[in-house]
């Protein structure tokens, strides 16, 4: 059961869009529509931003949206703001009851 | 308001034992399973395993099997993780989280984890 893969650093001016990617195989990401994103700043828990490959939990601004194609989910962080700045990690279900998460992206706002 | 609360940091050598606490409240403790995740230093988020406090079904992650133990306490709204013999290598940061929907049935996928403890710090240090 490897990490799903996500890259490590991704870095936007303020307004921009970026997408964060979460590349998995067939027995996870592929096989089911149940990955969920989340956020951690420094020093902070996770949190909750996307569920279910595209919803989006009450209270969580409509900037952030997911999908998913093949083996690979994605988040979109659109209007980027200085706030955004944080650890991103994506999971996935993996089978057989477990889950996976991937290895976590670095956004920073330039 | 739906919360889950951990116990504090914790120093330990190798060799001794430790169990950590995650304490649920704002909702049914026995109607979700509740998950453990490892966060070593400066590094990602780890799925070790997870437990249905309403009958004790607790599933761990390979990577974590035999090396950690996952219980639950309904009575007083509590999952537990434990180590018989901490490593250096255990020394991480210790998150609880509820996984989501309530009642989801593990065998038929799905799931998402909220909200999340606060964390408990654990060093492992001679």
């Amino acid at each position: 059961q490897s990490a799903l893969t996500q890259p490590a650093s991704v870095s936007g001016s303020p307004g921009q869009s970026i997408t964060i990617s979460c590349t998995g195989t067939s027995s996870d990401v592929g096989g089911y529509n149940y990955v969920s994103w989340y956020q951690q700043h420094p020093g902070k828990a996770p949190k909750l931003m996307i569920y279910d490959v595209s919803k989006r939990p009450s209270g969580v601004s409509n900037r952030f949206s997911g999908s998913k194609s093949g083996n690979t989910a994605s988040l979109t962080i659109s209007g980027l703001q200085a706030e955004d700045e944080a650890d991103y990690y994506c999971c996935s279900y993996a089978g057989s009851s477990t889950y996976v998460f991937g290895t976590g992206t670095k956004v920073t706002v330039l | 308001e739906v919360q889950l609360v951990q116990s504090g940091a914790e120093v330990k050598k190798p060799g001794e034992s430790l169990k950590i606490s995650c304490k649920g409240s704002g909702y049914s403790f026995t109607s979700y399973w509740i998950g453990w995740v490892r966060q070593m230093p400066g590094k990602g988020l780890e799925w070790m395993g997870i437990i249905y406090p309403g009958d004790s079904d607790t599933r761990y992650s390979p990577s974590f099997q035999g090396q950690v133990t996952i219980s639950a306490d309904k009575s007083i709204s509590t999952a537990y993780l434990q180590w018989s013999s901490l490593k250096a290598s255990d020394t991480a940061m210790y998150y609880c989280a509820r996984l989501n929907p309530e009642g989801i049935q593990l065998w038929l996928g799905g799931g998402w984890f909220d909200p999340w403890g606060q964390g408990t710090l654990v060093t492992v240090s001679s």
